[in-house]
């Protein structure tokens, strides 16, 4: 079965500071990587995404993370956060689960952002 | 289109009724999903449709019955729930969900049920 770990529950920034968020997984087989984000109030949309090719992604609003197999990690970074960024963000892993592709949504980080 | 819709935004149900969730995309994607979020938690997959076929259940309780009529549309019925069923349902939709597939999934704006 597959599992994800999010470490950091819940994270407060001031706005220009760097953002890391940790993920990590565990999955016997190939996997899928994604970051959704949910704003408050609003759906979860995805961040970015890992299928395959280069393990460094960049994804929407300045947001990237990179996928490091012998780690099972896929953290997601950006440079300088803003107040907009204030959400809270999942990783998630897919991988197959009886011949089918399952997702499995890790415990999710809180960001606050400080003006 | 790149919309998931679900209607309604809001219910409120007594655990004697009988009430349905709705959730429609017209983006092609022949795989839906359920998902249930209680508060400050992750969703959950309840379930999962691929050519409106169900391939995944999630050992959900029969009080949760999904019906898919046809590629756009996925419904879910729910009959005598409890109050610990008082969650966000959330529906998604990708290209496919079968092996080797690379699936992004979309989500939608969920339904909030509150179960009195």
């Amino acid at each position: 079965a597959q599992s994800v770990s999010q470490h950091n529950h819940h994270v407060i920034l001031s706005e220009a500071a760097s953002l890391e968020l940790g993920c990590n997984y565990s999955y016997g087989g190939t996997v899928n990587l994604f970051w959704y984000v949910q704003y408050p109030g609003q759906h979860l949309q995805l961040l970015l995404k890992y299928f395959s090719g280069d393990p460094l992604v960049k994804g929407i609003k300045g947001f990237e993370a990179e996928f490091i197999k012998s780690k099972f990690s896929f953290n997601l970074r950006k440079p300088s956060v803003q107040w907009s960024d204030t959400a809270e963000y999942f990783c998630a892993v897919e991988g197959d689960s009886g011949g089918y592709q399952k997702v499995t949504f890790g415990t999710g980080t809180k960001l606050q952002v400080i003006p | 289109d790149t919309e998931v819709t679900q209607t309604p935004k809001h219910l409120v149900m007594g655990m004697t009724n009988k009430k349905s969730l709705k959730c429609e995309q017209h983006m092609g994607h022949r795989a839906m999903y359920w998902y249930k979020q209680k508060a400050k938690k992750p969703p959950e997959l309840m379930f999962v449709y691929s050519y409106e076929k169900l391939s995944i259940n999630e050992s959900v309780p029969s009080r949760f019955s999904p019906e898919c009529p046809n590629s756009s549309l996925l419904n879910l019925h729910l009959h005598a729930l409890q109050p610990e069923d008082s969650a966000l349902y959330l529906c998604a939709s990708s290209l496919d969900s079968g092996t080797g597939s690379y699936n992004e999934q979309f989500f939608g704006p969920g339904t909030r049920l509150t179960v009195l």
